[in-house]
């Protein structure tokens, strides 16, 4: 299972909007995004559960796929404190001995200009 | 609230030695995971364990073992150490019996063998 991610840089002004894909042409259970500082663990943004599935966590939005292989994540009038690792992460079937090997997308760099 | 504690947070060895990485999960959690990040890489999974028996195995040397202890705390145990091995480790955990639960992640041990 591979998890296309783009882009891989996004270089951007404070107050702008910006959105990350992922892209896959495997099924996944749930989909979860994440955001990694350098030396740090990641910390989950937004978990996705159901197809079609929208939801938001403040300045961020993401939605789950219809078929369950892609998914979009938007951020709002970005702030220099959203710098960071972006990454996807799809988790196969729920219940099955798989079910923590998430799938990590290549990761989207962001950098936020003041 | 709690979060997924590692520790050490660094650790410097030499080749061949052994190295033992700690993982204590949110409380209740019931499934303990490992990965390995190398520079500039997304997240790789090594091992999983659900209620203390090892639940799922990715790309994990020979070398590496691990378990989960009574308390649900978890060790991952690295011997003949090589240079190849320096990276980070993260340790994540999650609420598996209830079905769709995204993982939370440590903040890491950052290994570096020389």
């Amino acid at each position: 299972q591979l998890l296309e991610q783009s882009p891989q840089f996004l270089s951007i002004q404070e107050g702008e909007n910006l959105t990350v894909y992922c892209n896959s042409s495997s099924v996944f259970s749930s989909l979860q995004w994440y955001r990694q500082e350098p030396g740090e663990g990641p910390v989950l943004l937004i978990a996705l559960y159901k197809a079609g599935e929208l939801t938001s966590n403040g300045r961020l939005t993401a939605q789950f796929g219809i078929t369950r292989k892609d998914s979009f994540l938007n951020i709002s009038a970005s702030i220099p404190s959203d710098v960071g690792i972006y990454f996807c992460a799809g988790q196969p079937n729920a219940g099955g001995t798989s079910y923590g090997k998430l799938t990590f997308g290549q990761g989207t760099i962001l950098t936020v200009h003041p | 609230a709690a979060g997924v504690i590692q520790s050490p947070r660094h650790l410097i060895k030499e080749k061949r030695e052994t190295a033992t990485l700690k993982c204590y999960p949110i409380p209740r959690h019931d499934t303990v995971y490992w990965y390995q990040q190398g520079p500039g890489q997304d997240p790789q999974f090594l091992i999983s364990f659900y209620e203390k028996m090892q639940s799922d195995k990715g790309s994990i040397p020979d070398r590496f073992s691990a378990q989960q202890f009574s308390d649900y705390h978890s060790e991952l145990n690295m011997s003949s150490l090589e240079l190849g091995d320096s990276a980070l480790y993260f340790c994540a955990s999650s609420l598996k019996r209830l079905g769709d639960s995204p993982l939370h992640f440590g903040n890491g041990t950052r290994l570096t063998v020389t």
